[in-house]
């Protein structure tokens, strides 16, 4: 997984929670990217960063808010909003001007 | 009562034997092509990228195909190992992130 973190590995959540999944690089990359991914279908991007301090949504961007204070760190906050929140969610990133998105291990999350 | 759910395509092949997998892409302004391999419980896998000026390119034991004509995508794994068993994704460029297709299940069988 090419020196990308996702902590944790399993996390559950109870209905009207609000849980930080982590990610962190020390590629030196300067964009991040999260996506979600559900049984049987491909990646769907929900925010992305270019770089420290800007981000941007992508398709499926509600009830998901990211931050990006520093270089190396990409924490994606699953709000109480989101409707369907279990899935495997995945962070990647890449460095400036490359188009490879290299992965980290990935968070499953259950609600409960 | 019967589940039902999203079902990937499914590739069967045998040891040994070379394994085709397709992807069909929308956007005929891609100008950037990659497949990752996809383990279960992982996260995606980098095998292999091609620019759209470019119909072939080859790695160790795979060689991506693009036919920009008909927007098709196409890996080829050589002399298939049971490693090789896995979900594989096609993703094109769309801006600055990617675009992914549902994937293909391989299956290799001794």
């Amino acid at each position: 997984d090419g020196g990308i973190t996702q902590s944790p590995k399993y996390l559950f959540r109870k209905e009207g929670q609000n849980v930080t999944l982590s990610c962190e690089q020390n590629l030196n990359h300067d964009a991040m990217y999260w996506y979600r991914q559900d049984p049987g279908q491909g990646l769907r991007l929900i925010y992305y960063s270019q770089i420290v301090n800007d981000f941007q949504k992508g398709d499926i961007a509600e009830g998901y808010s990211v931050s990006r204070e520093k270089k190396e760190s990409f924490p994606l906050t699953v709000t109480s909003a989101q409707k369907n929140p279990t899935a495997f969610y995945l962070c990647a990133s890449s460095s400036q001007g490359a188009d490879t998105q290299y992965f980290g291990p990935g968070t499953r999350l259950t609600v409960l | 009562g019967e589940s039902v759910g999203l079902h990937l395509p499914t590739l069967s092949v045998q040891e040994g034997d070379n394994s085709i997998i397709n992807c069909a892409y929308s956007n005929s302004a891609s100008d950037y092509f990659i497949w990752y391999k996809q383990e279960s419980g992982k996260g995606p896998q980098f095998i292999i990228d091609i620019r759209s000026n470019m119909d072939k390119r080859q790695g160790q034991r795979v060689t991506v195909l693009l036919n920009k004509t008909v927007k098709h995508l196409s890996l080829q794994i050589a002399a298939t190992q049971p490693g090789d068993s896995a979900v594989y994704f096609c993703a094109e460029r769309s801006g600055y992130a990617l675009n992914f297709g549902k994937g293909t299940s391989l299956l290799v069988t001794p």
